[in-house]
């Protein structure tokens, strides 16, 4: 089965630290999704790619969380300087438009310390 | 505004027991789809099914089975004759066209015991 890779799985940073974490999404998927996932506040669209374009980051602290795709091939989410508060489990997925479901990658565990 | 509700935060129940989980979704669109994920205790969100809103009709997957009425924005999903692999976060999400934001509802966390 095709598969969403997510690099890395876990990450331990300390406070201040840039953190990069890596999606490869699904060959021929044109829609990618970044989520972030915490126990207080669920499940929460940072950012959202159609065709390469960001179509909708409005859930990202600007400040300091970026997203990009470069190619196709790769999606990255980006925090500098990372912050105690961004631990949580990042999800990236993606889909062809959303008809046949949307795929999600295994997560990055984020703690910052 | 897109929303998703699941009011029950816990469901536990005995082996073999049909267990439903109740999911109610707001949106102003006439187009839009749903979806269930189940989030097993390794953390992965696995997709279940979407549905479009152009179809009602019930969809039965082995002991899974999906009750949508637009009638009620409702979009149920129940498990018959539950087994302890079906333990898990399950939630309901709503897309408005495709393509677009998935809006997750808080999820309901299942356990069945044996």
């Amino acid at each position: 089965d095709a598969r969403v890779t997510q690099t890395p799985r876990h990450k331990v940073t300390e406070m201040g630290q840039e953190v990069t974490m890596r999606c490869q999404p699904i060959l021929g998927h044109n829609t990618v999704f970044w989520y972030r996932q915490t126990m207080m506040q669920g499940l929460e669209l940072l950012a959202y790619f159609r065709n390469r374009a960001p179509l909708d980051d409005s859930g990202m602290p600007k400040d300091r969380f970026s997203a990009e795709m470069p190619d196709a091939t790769l999606a990255t989410l980006k925090i500098q300087p990372s912050e105690p508060r961004d631990s949580a489990v990042y999800f990236c997925a993606s889909g062809l438009d959303g008809y046949y479901g949307y795929t999600f990658g295994s997560g990055t565990r984020l703690t910052v310390v | 505004a897109q929303k998703v509700t699941q009011a029950q935060t816990e469901i536990s129940v005995v082996e073999k027991e049909d267990v439903t989980l109740d999911c109610v979704y707001e949106t102003r669109d006439t187009t839009y789809y749903l979806f269930w994920y189940k989030q097993p205790p390794s953390g992965e969100l696995v997709f279940l099914i979407r549905r479009n809103s152009f179809d009602e009709q019930n969809e039965i997957s082995g002991r899974y089975s999906w009750n949508f009425q637009k009638s009620t924005s409702s979009f149920n999903f129940t498990i018959t004759a539950s087994q302890v692999v079906d333990s898990a976060v399950y939630f309901c999400a709503l897309s408005e066209r495709g393509g677009s934001r998935l809006t997750f509802g808080e999820g309901t966390q299942l356990t069945v015991n044996p």
